[in-house]
């Protein structure tokens, strides 16, 4: 089925190391969304990318949109304790093949604790 | 603007009640979502609607159900609750219908005893 993996499924790392996670989906995609979600609380939008090839920035984060709309990834730079937290990736996907009804598609997160 | 508001924010029931949550999207917004989380799990999708209309829906069995109002304001309701329904229910609000970026409220706790 239609479907976008995440991995990895967790991550620790030492505050101060790079992170990344990276998402791939089974389709082409006309754009790719990243939500983060801190423990206890609710998905936040981060960032949407559209272009093939596209790479945005956030401070630390930078998050890339492969050059065949499939696949994308989000590096975070010298983490730091405010980084952890669940980062899911989602994009939309035909209801049905060919159709027009797009629906809303999430991976399963990776978990970023970080050590500090 | 207002962020999306959900209520109640928790809940205790015990099997085989029911129960309807409330889910308020942001002024403006169209498209309400809601989806299931449970510990490990990712965001299940439960169903979406648009202009009063259920658009998507997912895998879940049919004690769940939901609607939405022409305010867009929007309900689930679970009847006949099981312990395997204790979740994070969360609903998200989009400008427009179709996968645009979502806003999420920040969720009903539900425990069933």
């Amino acid at each position: 089925g239609q479907q976008v993996m995440q991995i990895p499924q967790y991550q620790h790392v030492q505050e101060g190391e790079d992170f990344t996670t990276y998402c791939n989906s089974s389709t082409t995609l006309s754009n790719i969304q990243w939500y983060k979600q801190r423990p206890g609380g609710h998905p936040v939008f981060l960032i949407q990318l559209v272009k093939s090839g596209e790479v945005k920035k956030q401070k630390r984060l930078t998050f890339q949109f492969g050059e065949a709309k499939k696949n994308s990834s989000l590096h975070i730079t010298a983490t730091q304790t405010t980084d952890v937290g669940t980062y899911f990736c989602a994009g939309p996907f035909p209801r049905t093949s060919g159709g027009s009804n797009y629906k809303l598609t999430f991976g399963k997160g990776t978990l970023l604790t970080v050590n500090p | 603007k207002a962020g999306v508001t959900q209520t109640p924010r928790y809940l205790i029931k015990t099997r085989g009640q029911q129960v309807t949550l409330s889910c308020s999207p942001i002024s403006g917004h169209r498209s309400v979502s809601w989806y299931q989380q449970t510990p490990g799990q990712g965001l299940q999708f439960l169903f979406e609607y648009f202009s009063e209309t259920q658009r998507n829906k997912g895998n879940f069995p049919g004690r769940f159900s939901g609607r939405q109002f022409s305010n867009s304001r929007s309900e689930m309701n679970v009847s006949t609750l099981e312990l395997g329904d204790s979740a994070l229910y969360l609903c998200a609000s989009s400008l427009d219908k179709g996968g645009r970026e979502q806003f999420f409220g920040p969720g009903t706790r539900l425990t069933v005893l």
